[in-house]
């Protein structure tokens, strides 16, 4: 089993749909936890970090649920700009150098 | 700017000819990686570094070489590169560590071995 895992779709959705997203993990001392975007082969970039108590910046919600070993990415009202693919990081706690990336989840927003 | 350079960004070359892609960062970051990504895969790491003279294997080490003399670069080397190791690479920095601080990346380089 793979120590994190996401949905690869495709999600296709139109313009203003809800999408979500999971990444399971099975490090249970898995620490931290991050989304990044990447698009079209270019560099990773930083979306949002995941925290506990879950977070929310804008259109996107991030959530952790550590009972169940996974993090979720909720994009409201999605736009055309937000097709790209959607890579979850998980870090262990007891190596700040490790660092996993699931294999990532690609979404297309369409008009 | 804040950045993260990495060097060639585009190689083609042919087996056996050791090869070193560099990889240089201006943030005073202690934490360096260099991961590789293929088709449909998410990136899996090679080697991390978390200060000078501190270096690590990752998940995918076998084949590479990295150094880090400097705080500021972090080369990846293939002493003697194979068609397997055609990948896009992508170093990355910060600050703290990947355990509480996001990683910044280069712009990647795409490596063919013929």
């Amino acid at each position: 089993r793979k120590e994190v895992e996401q949905d690869p779709g495709p999600f296709n959705v139109p313009e203003g749909a809800t999408v979500a997203f999971n990444c399971t993990y099975s490090n249970s001392a898995s620490q931290s936890f991050f989304w990044y975007r990447q698009d079209c082969r270019k560099e990773p970039k930083l979306l949002m970090s995941v925290y506990s108590s879950g977070n929310e910046d804008g259109r996107f919600t991030a959530q952790l649920n550590r009972a169940s070993q996974y993090i979720s990415l909720l994009i409201r009202d999605s736009k055309l700009s937000d097709s790209a693919t959607y890579l979850c990081v998980v870090n262990p706690n007891t190596n700040a150098g490790k660092s996993t990336f699931g294999d990532g989840t690609t979404l297309t927003v369409k008009p | 700017e804040a950045q993260v350079t990495q060097n060639p960004r585009y190689l083609i070359t042919v087996t056996g000819k050791k090869l070193t892609v560099t990889c240089s960062q201006n943030m005073n970051h202690e934490y360096m990686s260099w991961y590789r990504q293929d088709p449909g895969l998410g990136l899996r790491q090679i080697y991390y570094s978390m200060n000078v003279e501190v270096t690590d294997k990752g998940d995918v080490p076998e084949g590479y070489k990295v150094s880090r003399k400097e705080k500021r670069n972090f080369p990846l080397i293939l002493e003697s590169p194979s068609p397997n190791q055609t990948s896009l690479y992508f170093c990355a920095s910060s600050s703290q560590g990947f355990l509480n601080q996001p990683q910044h990346f280069g712009d990647g380089t795409r490596l063919s071995i013929l």
